[in-house]
C-alpha cells in the first residue's frame, strides 16, 4: 500500500459526461501529480500541483481541469467525454515539488471507461 | 524535452534466471534522476529501483541492479534470480533536476517468468 488513495477504482460513463476523479496523497505529501495511461498514449504526465497551486502542465487536453484543495487532496475533472478519453488515470504524490526527495508514489489508478 | 526509449516490447524468461531490460533516454542536462517502476496486474506502479545520475555507482536493491552508462545515456535494469511475482510490465522513467518532478515514461517491457 502507497499511502495514496484513489476512487473511484473504476468509472463507466457516456460520451459527452463529466466526471470526476479523486486522489489523497500521503500524508505530509505536498506535491499531486496526475498522469494518464492508455493504450495508444502509453504513461503521460498531466498536471502537477504543489500545496495548492499549479506547478506543472503536460499533455493535458482543455476539456481537463485539476485542483489541490488546502487538505491537499486533488481532483481531476474530465468534461465533454470521449471514446478515447478511455484510460487508467493515476494520481501520484511526493513530499515537496522541489527535486529534494524525487521518489514519487503512485495510487492504484481509476479505470475510466466511455461508452 | 526528454525522451525515454524501451525497445523490448516482451520478454520472458525461466524462474531463477537472470534478465536485463533495456533502456535509452535522450536529454540535455547533465543532473537528472533515473527510475524503474513496475506494473503487475493489480495495476499499482511500483517503484523498483531509482538512480541520480551524478552518481557513478549504480544502484542496487537486493536482487536488482542497473547498469547506468551516463555517456550512452543508457539505464538497463537487471532481475537476478528471477521469481514468478516478478511477473509485470517495467517501465524505465526519466526526471529533470530542475524545477518540477514529473516522470517521463518509456513504452514499458512485458516481463514473463516461467515456472
Amino acid at each position: 500500500d502507497s499511502g495514496v488513495t484513489q476512487t473511484p477504482k473504476h468509472l463507466i460513463t457516456a460520451t459527452g459526461q463529466r466526471v470526476t476523479l479523486r486522489c489523497s496523497p500521503r500524508s505530509g505529501d505536498l506535491s499531486v501529480y496526475w498522469y494518464q495511461q492508455s493504450l495508444d498514449q502509453g504513461l503521460q504526465f498531466l498536471i502537477q500541483y504543489y500545496n495548492g497551486e499549479e506547478r506543472a502542465k503536460g499533455n493535458i487536453l482543455e476539456r481537463f481541469s485539476a485542483q489541490q484543495f488546502p487538505d491537499l487532496h486533488s481532483e481531476l475533472n474530465l468534461s465533454s467525454l470521449e471514446l478515447g478519453d478511455s484510460a487508467l488515470y493515476f494520481c501520484a504524490s511526493s513530499p515537496d515539488g522541489q527535486g529534494f526527495n524525487t521518489e514519487a508514489f503512485f495510487g492504484q489508478g481509476t479505470r475510466l471507461t466511455v461508452v | 524535452a526528454q525522451t525515454v526509449t524501451q525497445s523490448q516490447p516482451e520478454m520472458s524468461v525461466q524462474e531463477a534466471e537472470t534478465v536485463t531490460l533495456s533502456c535509452t533516454y535522450d536529454t540535455s542536462e547533465s543532473n537528472y534522476y533515473l527510475f524503474w517502476y513496475k506494473q503487475p496486474p493489480s495495476r499499482q506502479m511500483i517503484l523498483v529501483i531509482r538512480q541520480e545520475a551524478y552518481k557513478q555507482q549504480n544502484a542496487t536493491e537486493n536482487r536488482f541492479s542497473v547498469n547506468f552508462q551516463k555517456a550512452a545515456k543508457s539505464f538497463s535494469l537487471k532481475i537476478s534470480d528471477s521469481q514468478l511475482g516478478d511477473t509485470a510490465m517495467y517501465f524505465c522513467a526519466f526526471m529533470s533536476d530542475f524545477g518540477n518532478e514529473k516522470l517521463t515514461f518509456g513504452t514499458g517491457t512485458r516481463l514473463t517468468i516461467i515456472p
